[in-house]
């Protein structure tokens, strides 16, 4: 079965510092990669995916998110964070065969300094 | 125009008590998603139809019963709430073998 970790359970970063949130995946085949985002009190938001062709992606809101096949990795970076990022972020992988299961990682909280 | 509503958004209610929430999507997906997101902020997956046939019934108690009268319509009811049903529970949508979901804003279910 698929399963996605990610390490860090909360980031802090100063306001206009770059971001990488770490996101690791487990799945047999050619994981379809997604990052989401979740502001406080809302639904989540789809910033980017990774289905196959290039592995550098480039998402929404200025993020963008490095496939690498050889780490099992998919980390999501912003070169310059806005107090506006503040969330929880999610990584999630697919299962095409499995009636699109997306399973999440546990998310990872983001606070911005100003 | 929302793509994918639920309703209601927030639900407070005793123990013991039946509950239903709605979903509705008009992006003419074929594949609707119930998902269950705890305090932790941790989201699992409950059920997932498509074409209103159930094609993932994951370990979910039995008073959860999910039904989609159509393609574009997905509720879940809820009997006899427990204390451990309080989460926020969120509507999905795609196509089937597409991989991309997208969500609802949530329903905040409150047990007291």
């Amino acid at each position: 079965a698929q399963s996605v970790t990610q390490p860090d359970i909360h980031i802090t970063v100063s306001e206009g510092a770059s971001l990488e949130l770490r996101c690791n995946y487990s799945y047999g085949a050619t994981p379809y990669l997604f990052w989401y985002v979740q502001s406080p009190g809302q639904g989540l938001q789809l910033l980017l995916k990774y289905f196959s062709g290039d592995t550098l992606v480039q998402g929404i809101k200025g993020f963008e998110a490095e496939f690498k096949r050889s780490q099992s990795s998919f980390n999501l970076r912003k070169p310059s964070v806005h107090w506006s990022d503040a969330a929880e972020y999610f990584c999630a992988v697919v299962d095409t065969g499995g009636g699109n299961k997306l399973t999440f990682g546990t998310g990872t909280q983001l606070k911005v300094e100003l | 125009d929302t793509a994918v509503s639920q309703t209601p958004k927030y639900l407070v209610t005793q123990m013991g008590n039946d509950k239903s929430i709605k979903c509705e999507q008009n992006l003419g997906h074929d594949t609707m998603y119930w998902y269950k997101q705890d305090s932790k902020k941790f989201l699992k997956i409950m059920f997932s139809y498509n074409n209103k046939e159930l094609i993932i019934n994951e370990t979910v108690p039995n008073r959860f019963s999910p039904k989609s009268p159509d393609k574009a319509h997905l509720n879940l009811h809820i009997n006899s709430l427990e204390l451990g049903d309080s989460a926020v529970y969120f509507c999905a949508s795609s196509i089937l073998g597409r991989g991309e979901l997208f969500f609802g804003e949530g329903s905040r279910l409150t047990v007291l």
